[in-house]
C-alpha cells in the first residue's frame, strides 16, 4: 500500500459546482497536512494547512482531516476556471527536521465557464 | 518578493553532459530540498539540505549531487546525465522551524537525449 493515494482524475466540473478532492494515507504519525495547488508549467503553491485533525475553511476552500480514518479532504465552493489546475496532497510527522514531505500524485482539475 | 529562484527554466542536453542547476532562496530558510516530478510518479524527493555544509539523501538520489556553501544556495549537479534523468525538477525551501511549508521554485524541465 502507498503511503498516500489520490485519485490523478481528470476532474471536469462546471463553473459554479463544488469540488472535492481526496487522499488517504497509512502512516499514522503524519501530523502536518497541506493542500498545494499546481498551475500548468508553474511550481506548486501552498493552499491550504491543517496540523492534525479538523476543518480549516480560507475563502471558498475547505480542508478537513480525519485522522481516525486517515483521510483528509479538500473542498472548494464556487468553483471557477481559474481553479482549474492540479491539486497536490502533502503531508509529514510532526518534529521531525528533514523528513521529506510525502506528496500524493496530484488530482487535475478542469472548471469550465 | 520572498521567492525561490531556478535556473534554467528550461534545458535540453546530451548524455554525459555535465549540468548544474541553480537554485536560490531570499527567504533565509535553512532547509532546502530538490525534487523531481514525473508523470505517474508525482514529486520526489532528491535530496535536502537542513543548513550550510550538511545534506543528505532523499528518496532518489542516484545521479545526482548537491553542494550547500552559502545559506542561499542549494544547486543541482548532474555529472553525468542520462535519458531517465529527464524530468520537471522543482527546487524548495522552508524554515526549520513551524513545520514543513514548502515554498518551490517555478521548476526546471530537463530533457536529456
Amino acid at each position: 500500500q502507498k503511503e498516500v493515494e489520490q485519485d490523478p482524475g481528470p476532474l471536469s466540473v462546471p463553473e459554479g459546482a463544488i469540488v472535492s478532492l481526496n487522499c488517504t494515507y497509512s502512516n499514522s504519525a503524519f501530523q502536518y497536512f497541506m493542500w498545494y495547488r499546481q498551475y500548468s508549467r508553474k511550481g506548486p503553491e501552498l493552499l491550504m494547512y491543517t496540523y492534525s485533525s479538523g476543518n480549516k475553511e480560507d475563502g471558498r476552500f475547505t480542508a478537513q482531516v480525519d485522522k481516525s480514518s486517515k483521510y483528509i479532504s479538500l473542498f472548494i465552493r464556487d468553483s471557477q476556471p481559474s481553479d482549474s489546475a492540479t491539486y497536490l496532497c502533502a503531508m509529514s510527522p510532526a518534529n521531525q527536521a528533514g523528513t521529506a514531505l510525502i506528496f500524493g500524485k496530484g488530482t487535475t482539475l478542469s472548471v469550465s465557464s | 518578493e520572498a521567492q525561490v529562484t531556478q535556473n534554467p527554466r528550461y534545458l535540453i542536453t546530451v548524455t554525459g553532459k555535465k549540468l548544474t542547476v541553480t537554485c536560490s532562496q531570499n527567504m533565509n530558510h535553512e532547509y532546502m530540498s530538490w525534487y523531481r516530478q514525473d508523470p505517474g510518479l508525482g514529486l520526489r524527493q532528491i535530496y535536502y539540505s537542513m543548513n550550510v555544509e550538511v545534506t543528505d539523501k532523499g528518496d532518489v538520489p542516484e545521479g545526482y549531487k548537491v553542494s550547500r556553501k552559502e545559506k542561499r544556495n542549494f544547486p543541482l549537479i548532474l555529472e553525468s546525465p542520462s535519458p531517465n534523468q529527464t524530468s520537471l525538477y522543482f527546487c524548495a525551501s522552508r524554515p526549520l522551524a513551524g513545520g514543513d511549508i514548502q515554498y518551490f521554485g517555478a521548476g526546471t524541465r530537463l530533457s536529456v537525449l
